[in-house]
């Protein structure tokens, strides 16, 4: 059964910095990735979605690499805001449409 | 606006009721999905819906019963809710093979 891990648990950084959450899957056979943001006591905010056939994806500040065949996924944050501060999560299907498998989390924290 | 919802955001209850949330998109998709985060803030799936039928059923009591009336509402009943049912339940849908979108969340207390 797939597991996703995420490493750190717990991130704290002062603005400014770039900084990587990583993120490991068990089963390489994914269909796809997808990374979430978690404000406290809110809901998840989809940030990126990469394709299996894709190696990354963009949108502004946030570059995410997938490396299927190693189980490995990281999300690149340039330039830290205190805005940033946040849960982070990684989150993959079996296959197909099936739900998702999600890690525990990043919890980032940006200071100013 | 085009979204995810789900009502109540916030629900207060005592042990032995029976409650329902709500949930609804407007986005077309084919899927939704019904996830709980409990107070560990550790998201697992509890029932997936592909046009109106139940695909995925993990490990939940029988008490808990998700209904489709169409494809675009998926809502989760709950009879004699118990002190462990307190948590964030949160519906999503997706496409088919694609991106997931979550709704709020409803945060469940159980008296």
């Amino acid at each position: 059964k797939q597991e996703v891990t995420q490493i750190p648990a717990a991130l704290s950084v002062p603005e400014g910095e770039n900084l990587v959450l990583n993120c490991s899957f068990t089963d390489s056979a994914i269909y796809n990735l997808q990374w979430f943001r978690q404000d406290p006591g809110k809901g998840l905010t989809s940030l990126l979605l990469i394709q299996s056939s894709q190696r990354e994806q963009t949108s502004g500040r946030l570059n995410a690499s997938l490396d299927k065949s190693s189980g490995r996924s990281t999300l690149y944050i340039a330039a830290s805001q205190p805005g940033d501060s946040a849960t982070y999560l990684c989150a993959v299907p079996d296959t197909g449409n099936t739900p998702l498998v999600f890690g525990k989390g990043t919890r980032l924290s940006v200071i100013a | 606006d085009t979204a995810v919802s789900q009502t109540p955001k916030y629900l207060v209850t005592q042990m032995g009721n029976d409650k329902s949330i709500k949930c609804e998109q407007n986005l077309g998709h084919d899927t939704m999905y019904w996830y709980k985060q409990d107070s560990k803030k550790f998201l697992k799936i509890m029932f997936s819906y592909n046009n109106k039928e139940l695909i995925i059923n993990e490990t939940v009591p029988n008490r808990f019963s998700p209904k489709s009336p169409d494809k675009a509402h998926l809502n989760l009943h709950i009879n004699s809710l118990e002190l462990g049912d307190s948590a964030v339940y949160f519906c999503a849908s997706s496409p088919r093979d694609n991106e997931q979108f979550f709704g709020p969340g409803t945060r469940l207390t159980v008296l």
